[in-house]
């Protein structure tokens, strides 16, 4: 079973500032079938990336997402209030495996 | 437009059973996979199995097997998730979702489970 881990558990930023978000796998993991989202409290998670790389429908520029094997990482460029929030990445296929999640709050 | 819409929040005393529906509209309810993914309160997300609405077949997590069935009804585009023998810890919100190649591209609102006695 792959177990994704995300670093750090707590990022504090401002507004404007650029936030880089990791997520490791304990083996390699498909980049066609890796995820990140975005959730907010009372609210489904949102679909940010997925394919490692690829932005969802109607999601910024500013989020970008890379990476492939077991290191894969968000990228938010510069940060506007909205994006205070927790993110997840995820493992994709037959099952669903979710990192624990990469909470981004307002420094 | 897609849309994924849940039953509303049950109450339900340990060693009860509760079964949560997910309407499907707006796409071709057949074409896709549906999991169930759960939050427990302040916690992160943890995925429970999924049902072929197609075919019908299911994979369940480990941790849920024996505990977990999931249905749908094709005729109503509706899938279900019943879990029984319930627990405090089994209270949290519980998400349907749908999920293609595109990854979990739509959730539903989620529907609480509080587990009480």
């Amino acid at each position: 079973e792959i177990v994704l881990t995300q670093s750090p558990g707590t990022l504090s930023l401002s507004p404007g500032e650029r936030a880089t978000l990791s997520c490791r796998a304990s083996q390699s993991v498909s980049s066609s079938y890796l995820a990140w989202y975005q959730q907010k409290p009372g609210q489904a998670p949102r679909l940010l990336i997925y394919g490692a790389s690829s932005r969802a429908t109607g999601i910024p520029d500013r989020f970008s997402g890379s990476g492939s094997g077991t290191d894969f990482t968000l990228t938010i460029s510069r940060l506007e209030p909205e994006d205070f929030a927790v993110y997840y990445c995820q493992q994709y296929g037959s099952s669903l495996t979710f990192g624990q999640g990469t909470r981004l709050e307002i420094k | 437009q897609v849309q994924l819409v849940q039953s509303g929040a049950e109450v339900k005393k340990p060693g009860a059973s509760v079964k949560v529906s997910c309407k499907a509209s707006g796409y071709t309810f057949t074409g896709y996979y549906m999991h169930w993914v759960r939050q427990a309160p302040g916690q992160g997300l943890e995925w429970m199995g999924r049902i072929n609405p197609n075919s019908g077949g299911t994979n369940y997590a480990q941790k849920f097997q024996g505990r977990v069935t999931m249905t749908r009804d094709t005729s109503i585009s509706t899938a279900y998730m019943e879990l029984s023998r319930l627990r405090s810890d089994d209270t949290a919100v519980y998400y349907c979702a749908r999920v293609t190649v595109a990854g979990t591209d739509y959730w539903g609102q989620g529907t609480l489970v509080t587990v009480s006695s």
